[in-house]
């Protein structure tokens, strides 16, 4: 199986502008989360998707925005980008089981740059 | 915030020794995962431990986890030069779907 895809792999910005991340989950992977990791917060949870809906946020205002579609395919958009958005965001599928047991397997990473 | 506190922050050994590196938490949790990545790109799975588990293996790596103490190990033997990467612990809890908190990670240099 091929593993989870994110594009862009780099991204330049400038501040005020707003940018979209994709990412594509293992095949059968109806789980998709969203994770950002910068050198002074480390990884930090976005938020999760589950069959289209948004399942879990964490503490990110409300920029930060995303979606999922039919085939599981996920987008995260942050808009009016500020510096400290710079980072590497990370994308991790799941199967989505219901007994949150299960192994989340992550993409390569978008690496964000805000000027 | 973070969870987990990784212990110690660097590690530097020489191949062949073994590399030790601890996880504590904060909270009751489901289960407890430790991953590796690569000079900032995706994170790689390495092992699950689940909360009613003790100690768990996979090939060179050993973990245990102490739920008393709301700590985790995670042993590499006998360590190579392409061990070399940052370790993290991540832990999920309660009925929180997958949302995994991350601890600041061990960075491990294997020097050849």
């Amino acid at each position: 199986k091929a593993g989870v895809t994110q594009t862009p792999r780099y991204l330049i910005k400038t501040r005020g502008q707003q940018v979209t991340l994709s990412c594509s989950p293992i095949s059968g992977h109806r789980s998709v989360s969203w994770y950002q990791q910068t050198p002074g917060q480390g990884l930090q949870f976005l938020f999760e998707y589950f069959s289209e809906t948004q399942r879990n946020k964490g503490n990110f205002p409300g920029r930060f925005s995303g979606r999922q579609f039919s085939n599981s395919r996920s987008e995260m958009n942050v808009s009016t980008l500020e510096l400290g958005d710079s980072a590497l965001y990370l994308c991790a599928s799941s199967l989505g089981q219901q007994n949150y047991q299960e192994t989340q397997y992550f993409g390569p990473g978008t690496r964000l740059l805000v000027l | 915030s973070q969870q987990g506190e990784e212990d110690p922050q660097a590690l530097s050994i020489q191949e062949g020794e073994n590399a030790t590196m601890n996880c504590s938490y904060k909270t009751s949790i489901n289960n407890l995962q430790w991953y590796r990545q690569n000079s900032g790109r995706g994170l790689v799975h390495l092992i699950l431990i689940r909360s009613n588990e003790r100690e768990k293996h996979s090939g060179r790596l050993r973990v245990t986890l102490d739920t008393s103490k709301k700590s985790s190990s995670l042993l590499i033997t006998a360590s190579r030069a392409a061990d070399t990467a940052s370790y993290f612990c991540a832990t999920a809890r309660g009925a929180a779907g997958n949302k995994l908190t991350f601890g600041g990670g061990t960075r491990v240099l294997v020097k050849p």
